[in-house]
Parts: structure tokens; sequence; C-alpha cells
């Protein structure tokens, strides 16, 4: 385990369903990402969110809509998804706001959407 | 725009083989490189490589940077079965609030 836990690991979901993953760390870190990875695609940034407030929103359509209630948890909640919106979402956190402090990624939610 | 290359984007060896992966970047404002593992899902951290010629080393593995040519490489020596994996290189951005990722390097390791 790598102190950021996601839920669930899997999750199958037709395109009329919502449905929400749930990240969770508690490693003192302020700092939350959500990172989309694609088969034969580089991890795509989505969204940052520093003390709670989302700092960057990375042109991502709007049926992804993430919550931050506070700095331990970091939610992606999802409707009307497509096809091709079927991936690997992994969270991160890191200590500060910013690539210099390094990320400690979750082992992801396996998203399919049928 | 920020951009990461990595190479080969797939690999296969043989236990107890050298491997050479590579990995190399344009950024507008260089800062640091940084490599992950990929083994199942959770990428976790290797190296942070910020000055040129310096490697670093753990294990069997290590890395270097070389500014002058905009690369890194990462080196395995005697690997395992345990080091298949996807080996992922990132760059910080220039804002420095995302990291830009190449697109990785799949290792498999056969016994």
């Amino acid at each position: 385990e790598t102190g950021v836990t996601q839920t669930p690991r899997h999750l199958v979901m037709g395109m009329t369903n919502k449905k929400s993953l749930k990240c969770e760390q508690h490693l003192g870190h302020n700092a939350m990402y959500w990172y989309k990875q694609s088969a034969k695609k580089p991890l795509e940034l989505m969204f940052v969110y520093s003390l709670e407030e989302r700092v960057e929103n990375n042109s991502v359509p709007s049926r992804f809509s993430p919550e931050c209630p506070n700095s331990s948890h970091l939610f992606l909640h999802l409707h009307t998804l497509q096809p091709e919106d079927s991936a690997l979402y992994l969270c991160a956190s890191s200590i500060g706001h910013g690539t210099n402090y390094g990320y400690t990624f979750g082992s992801g939610t396996r998203l399919t959407v049928v | 725009e920020d951009k990461v290359v990595q190479s080969p984007l797939s690999l296969v060896v043989h236990e107890g083989d050298t491997v050479t992966l590579n990995c190399s970047y344009e950024v507008t404002n260089f800062r640091s490189l940084l490599w992950y593992k990929q083994e199942k899902k959770a990428p976790t951290f290797l190296f942070m490589l910020t000055s040129s010629g310096i490697e670093k080393k753990s294990g069997r593995l290590s890395s270097i940077l070389d500014k002058k040519e905009l690369s890194s490489i990462l080196n395995i020596t005697a690997t395992q079965t345990g080091d298949s994996a996807i080996y992922l290189c990132a760059v910080p951005e220039t804002s420095g609030s995302r990291l830009t990722f190449g697109e990785g390097t799949q290792l498999t390791v056969n016994p």
C-alpha cells in the first residue's frame, strides 16, 4: 500500500449511470490530483486540488466532476460517460502543490463504460 | 508545449540481461526529471534527477541526466522477472503544478 487508497478498484458502468470514485490519503499531503491512463497513451492530468481548492481543470468534459471536501479526500463524480472514457483513473497526492515534492499514487480504479 | 518521449515503447529480454531505457524531453524551464515504475496499477517513485552527470543508484537500477542532450537513461542490470513493468518518465511543467509524462516503456523480463 502506498498510503493513497482508491475505491473501488474496478467499476463497470452503463452510459446512463452515475457513480463516484474515491481517493483517500493520510500522508499529511495537501495537494491531490486525478490522472487518466488510457492504453498506449501518456498519463493525462485531469484535475489538481491544493488545500481543497481546485487550481487546475485540464479541459476535462463536464461529465467528470471532482470534489475535494478536505485535504485527505478526493472524489471524481461520473455522469453519462462514453465508452472512450474507459481507462485507469489514478489519484495522486504530494506534500506541496508542485512537483518538486514528488507524487504518491494510488492503485487506481479500472473503469469500463459499456 | 512541454513534451516527453520515451524509447523503446516495448522491450522483451531474458533474465540476467542489462537494459537501457531512454527518455528525452522538451520543456521551457527545466527543473527536474522523474522516473516511476508501474507494475500493476500504482506508479511508484524511482528517481528524481536535477543535476546533469550525477548518477542516482538504487540496487540494480541507476539513472543519469544529460541536460545538454535533454535526455535521461534508466539502466537495469541483471534483470529479474520482477522488473517487468511499465517505466514512466516525467518532467514538471513550467507552471510547476503538473507532471508531463511520456508514454512509458513496457519492459517484459522472461525467465
